[in-house]
């Protein structure tokens, strides 16, 4: 399994611009999510989805847009980049029913907005 | 809402044991997670405690206090790759999505 894949890596944009940052994974999970940390700071929740067709707002949604159109892929929108959106962006999914409630986070995209 | 705490910065000898604090404000959850996040890197999950108590696995365990609304991470013979962020967070009621603290950087020393 490939796991929780996201592209790309990095990403500089001038303010302005839109832009898709891509999720996937490959483990049937039903919740996927998307979070935003800032430097020294934790992971605050952007947007989210129990399942495809599914998608609600976590704390920061303003400037993102979400769709789940198929259970492996959880794209998000960056609308209108302004520079407060430089930030690390990670995607994560989970099995819904799991005792644990084990996230598995991809490796990021580093968004530089000018 | 939902709202938690940790210390910004603990350090520690290799060898010893450190305990991260997280304590929480919240109407309601299932449980509190524990995560690691070396720098530069994805966030790997730890620990989890849906119930009070200790949960042990390897040289790391976590406590649940509800009733003290507050939690702690447990790290024995640290080891230099130990140095890391950790990050607790709550697992909300609704939908199951989950809040994070801000995380604490653990630094190891020789």
């Amino acid at each position: 399994n490939a796991g929780v894949t996201q592209t790309p890596k990095f990403q500089v944009l001038k303010t302005g611009q839109s832009m898709t940052l891509q999720c996937a994974q490959d483990m049937n999970h039903e919740y996927m999510s998307w979070y935003r940390q800032d430097p020294g700071m934790g992971l605050r929740l952007i947007h989210y989805s129990v399942g495809a067709g599914i998608t609600d707002q976590g704390e920061v949604p303003n400037g993102y847009n979400v769709s789940r159109s198929t259970t492996e892929d959880f794209p998000l929108r960056l609308l209108s980049a302004a520079p407060s959106q430089t930030s690390v962006y990670f995607c994560a999914s989970k099995r819904l029913a799991e005792s644990t409630d084990t996230q598995y986070f991809g490796p990021g995209t580093r968004l530089t907005v000018l | 809402g939902q709202s938690l705490e940790q210390p910004s910065e603990v350090t520690a000898v290799e060898g010893a044991i450190v305990q991260i604090n997280c304590t929480y404000q919240t109407s309601g959850f299932y449980g509190l997670s524990w995560y690691q996040q070396h720098d530069g890197g994805a966030p790997t999950f730890l620990s989890y405690n849906a119930l009070d108590g200790l949960e042990e696995t390897g040289r790391f365990s976590s406590f649940l206090s509800r009733s003290d609304s507050y939690g702690y991470l447990l790290l024995q013979e640290l080891q230099m790759k130990d140095s890391a962020s950790y990050f607790c967070a709550l697992q909300n009621t609704n939908a199951g999505k989950s809040t994070f603290g801000d995380g604490t950087t653990l630094t190891v020393k020789p």
